[in-house]
């Protein structure tokens, strides 16, 4: 079946830091791959998303570029800013009904 | 965006009561809307689909007694905790997917969250 793999953290970075959060998947077909984040107390927000291989998912500085060759979609972002503290998920879109595959979540802090 | 709203966000009740929590889609309309349930510092775990017009699709291990799901229009889906015990205390998201069913490739929008505490 369907699994996500990711880094767990926590992860305590500086303002303006280089973030990456590994993300590695296994699935059958050709899944799309999402990173969602999750503030406190909030439900999840889709940052980004790529639906085929080579596609660049990009939004509010973070990228992640879908590489079938390594089942890899890492998160990355080039400056972090103490706003970007929350919990972020890979995610595997797939199969019938198109269910989500979520890894277990990545805690990110950065400190002022 | 895709707004999807979920309501109560915060349930504080008596072991033994029923609680329902509504998630609406607010500017679109979704055929499939999902239930997730998320332990403190955990992943989230699929409960179940739900399709409009059709019996909702539980997850292994989820009781379908014990979680009724209802899917009565393109904007609504209701999760209703029947006889709720301590144990079912968790977070409770909801989320929905754009487009009909055989749409499949389009992202689910999240609601916030419903915080349940059982006493």
């Amino acid at each position: 079946g369907n699994s996500v793999t990711q880094m767990e953290g926590p992860v305590t970075l500086s303002e303006e830091a280089f973030l990456t959060i590994n993300c590695t998947y296994t699935a059958t077909g050709y899944p799309s791959l999402f990173w969602y984040v999750q503030y406190p107390g909030e439900g999840l927000q889709l940052l980004l998303k790529a639906t085929k291989a080579d596609d660049k998912g990009s939004n509010k500085g973070f990228e992640a570029t879908y590489r079938k060759e390594t089942t890899s979609f890492h998160l990355e972002k080039g400056s972090v800013q103490v706003s970007d503290s929350a919990v972020y998920f890979c995610a595997l879109g797939g199969g019938s009904n198109y269910k989500l595959t979520f890894g277990k979540g990545t805690l990110l802090t950065v400190n002022p | 965006g895709a707004v999807v709203s979920q309501h109560p966000s915060r349930v504080i009740c008596k072991s033994g009561t029923s609680v329902k929590i509504e998630c609406r889609s607010l500017d679109f309309q979704a055929t499939t809307m999902f239930w997730y349930r998320q332990f403190p510092k955990k992943s989230l775990m699929l409960m179940a689909t739900s399709n409009e017009g059709s019996k909702a699709t539980y997850e292994q291990g989820v009781e379908k007694d014990k979680f009724l799901i209802n899917h009565a229009s393109l904007t609504l889906s209701t999760l209703t905790v029947t006889s709720a015990h301590p144990e079912d205390s968790s977070f409770y998201i909801c989320s929905a997917r754009e487009g009909g069913q055989g749409v499949n490739n389009q992202p689910q929008h999240f609601g916030d969250g419903t915080r349940l505490s059982i006493l």
